[in-house]
Formats: structure tokens, C-alpha cells, sequence
């Protein structure tokens, strides 16, 4: 079955510490793969996104992602974290027909 | 441009009563996406339109949800009757072709008492 899995529910980090957030897929056909943040009250927004080519793909605000087709993992990366990226974080999945797959999220809290 | 536009932003209604949701996408954008988000839970789709053909409305459950987008542009999503599991925010997306990036609207949260 097709599937997204983000393990951390809440991650807790001080304000300048590094982030990682892990996200791992189950998709039978080759996937696109995105990461979108949701502030409070706020609908999603699109951070960065991997359809092919280099493995590393920058996003918005100082972002990255990793594929690694090995792990079938696309973790999401930022060397030093800023207060305003307190919100909860989305990993998808789709494969060109269309249908989008979320995880559940991981919701991450910064430390001053 | 103009974002994803929702309304209303919020609801409240005693279960067993109606709703209406109404989306207005992103210009030119094709496709259209409702999506339930429950508390804690990531979006999960309810359905997705191209143009005014639904596209897939596998998890609509259909014997109180229904959607509809005439002429290709704006969408509703109505429930009938509510029940107290609706409680969450419904979220509207739109995007220009195959896989490309959902634009979201801020949503509106739904509650049943």
C-alpha cells in the first residue's frame, strides 16, 4: 500500500540548532516528492519538491531535502533554525496521476 | 497572484445539520482538491476535480458528502447531515497540470456539536 510515515510527532529544538525531519515512503511507481510547512490556521505551503535529477534539492527559507532511493527516504534539512519556523511540517508524495499522499506531520516547536 | 480563496473561515453547527464550503481557485489552475484535516492528522483527500470531471472521490463518503464544480472554476462542498467525526478544517488546493505543486487555501474549520 502506498503510504507516508513521519516517525517525529513533535520535535523540540533550540533557535540556531540544526533540524532534521525524517520522512519515509511506500509508492510502487517512481515518486514526486514535496515537503509543505502549515503555520497556525494557515494552509499548507510548498517548501521544496524533488521530481528528478540531483538528489539535493533546495527549497524556500534556507530549506533542503535528500532523496535517497535506497532508504526511500526525503528528509528535510536547516543548518540553524529561526523562531518563525515554529509550525508543522508535511512530507507528500504523488506519482504523476495526480493523487497526493500526506504523512501526518511533525509539528516543530523552537526554543528562544 | 491571487491565492486560493475559502469561505467561510470558520463554522459551527449542531450535527445532523448542513454546511456549505465554497472554494474559488487559482486562475487557470485545472485541478481542484478538497481535503480533510483532522486534528493531528496530515490532509487526506476527498476529492480532486480537472476542469469540472471528477478525478477520484474514493474517500468522499458519499452518503453525506457531496462536491461539486460547475463550469470548471469554483467548487462547494457540502455535508448533509453533519455528524460530530466532521469536525475538522477542510482545505481546498488547486494546481495547474500533473504533479505539479498545490497552491492551498487557509481552509475552514468545521465543528459539530
Amino acid at each position: 500500500a502506498q503510504s507516508v510515515t513521519q516517525p517525529d510527532i513533535h520535535i523540540t529544538v533550540s533557535e540556531g540548532a540544526s533540524l532534521e525531519l525524517r520522512c519515509n515512503y511506500s509508492y510502487g511507481a517512481t515518486p514526486y516528492l514535496f515537503w509543505y510547512v502549515q503555520s497556525p490556521g494557515q494552509g499548507l505551503q510548498l517548501l521544496l519538491k524533488y521530481f528528478s535529477g540531483d538528489t539535493l534539492v533546495q527549497g524556500i527559507k534556507g530549506f533542503e531535502a535528500e532523496f535517497k532511493r535506497s532508504q526511500s527516504s526525503f528528509n528535510l534539512r536547516k543548518p540553524s533554525v529561526h523562531w518563525s519556523d515554529a509550525a508543522e511540517y508535511f512530507c507528500a508524495v504523488t506519482s504523476g496521476t495526480y493523487k497526493y499522499i500526506f504523512g501526518t506531520g511533525t509539528r516543530l516547536k523552537v526554543l528562544a | 497572484e491571487a491565492g486560493v480563496a475559502q469561505s467561510p473561515r470558520y463554522k459551527i453547527i449542531e450535527k445532523r445539520q448542513s454546511v456549505a464550503f465554497w472554494c474559488n481557485p487559482i486562475s487557470g489552475h485545472a485541478t481542484l482538491y478538497w481535503y480533510q484535516q483532522i486534528l493531528g492528522q496530515g490532509p487526506k483527500l476527498l476529492i480532486q476535480f480537472q476542469n469540472n470531471g471528477v478525478v477520484d472521490d474514493s474517500q468522499l463518503p458519499k452518503d453525506r458528502f457531496s462536491a461539486e464544480r460547475l463550469k470548471g472554476v469554483d467548487s462547494t462542498l457540502k455535508i448533509q447531515p453533519a455528524k460530530l467525526e466532521d469536525s475538522a478544517v477542510y482545505l481546498c488546493a488547486s494546481s495547474h497540470g500533473e504533479s505539479e505543486k498545490l497552491f492551498f487555501g487557509s481552509g475552514t474549520q468545521l465543528s459539530v456539536l
